[in-house]
């Protein structure tokens, strides 16, 4: 167990939907990474967030979003969902951005 | 951005085998980390090691950031060693960037 929770595990929804996808980083950590893991792009970093704070973004769509509350636990927020979507989201916490980035189970998404 | 290429694509082995798994990496990096991800998708850290050499248990690993390339040794392999395992790389805030791995079947 990393200690990274995410929730939910799982979701089915259809397309043109919205959903959104919850993380607690490890106590004490500061930083909070998103991740897509799809078979066709393999496993993609999305945006991540310190101390509430947006500090870096990859490849993130401009149909998903993120944030990161006073608490330190972070929402991604995906719209317009479409079939290609379908993936597992990963959310990942460290102390340090160059530090060991220690990953949670994943919420596996299906867009029908 | 940064390049990460890992190799074999590919292994089958045999219980109780070695092997060796390679990541080369296009620039300079201040983060390398090693995960093994198993047949439930779960991603768990093995080594953080963007230099130097670590050991734990039957997995080490050895990193020469000068050449831009890593290494990954499983000795005597089990079958529970079975899985996808990555190489991810990064500079600071970006995040890591993520070779496409290298699946590993170990037959009983």
């Amino acid at each position: 167990d990393s200690g990274v929770t995410q929730t939910p595990k799982h979701l089915i929804t259809a397309t043109g939907q919205r959903v959104t996808l919850r993380c607690s980083p490890r106590s004490g950590d500061l930083s909070v990474y998103w991740y897509q893991q799809s078979l066709d792009q393999g496993l993609q970093f999305l945006i991540q967030y310190y101390n509430g704070e947006e500090r870096a973004k990859g490849n993130i769509l401009e149909r998903f979003s993120a944030q990161q509350f006073p608490d330190l636990h972070s929402e991604l927020n995906l719209s317009s969902l479409e079939l290609g979507d379908s993936a597992l989201y990963f959310c990942a916490s460290t102390a340090y951005s160059t530090d060991t980035q220690y990953f949670g189970p994943g919420t596996r998404l299906t867009v029908l | 951005g940064i390049q990460v290429e890992q190799s074999p694509p590919d292994l089958i082995l045999q219980e109780g085998a070695n092997s060796t798994l390679r990541c080369n990496f296009s620039d300079s990096v201040n983060n390398l980390q090693w995960f093994h991800q198993n047949p439930w998708g779960q991603l768990i850290n093995l080594f953080y090691i963007p230099s130097g050499t670590k050991q734990n248990g039957r997995l080490s690993a050895t990193t020469v950031a000068t050449e831009r390339y890593s290494l990954l040794y499983i000795s005597s392999s089990q079958t529970t060693d079975s899985g996808v395992y990555f190489c991810a790389v990064g500079g600071g805030a970006d995040g890591l960037t993520f070779g496409k791995g290298t699946h590993l079947i170990i037959q009983p």
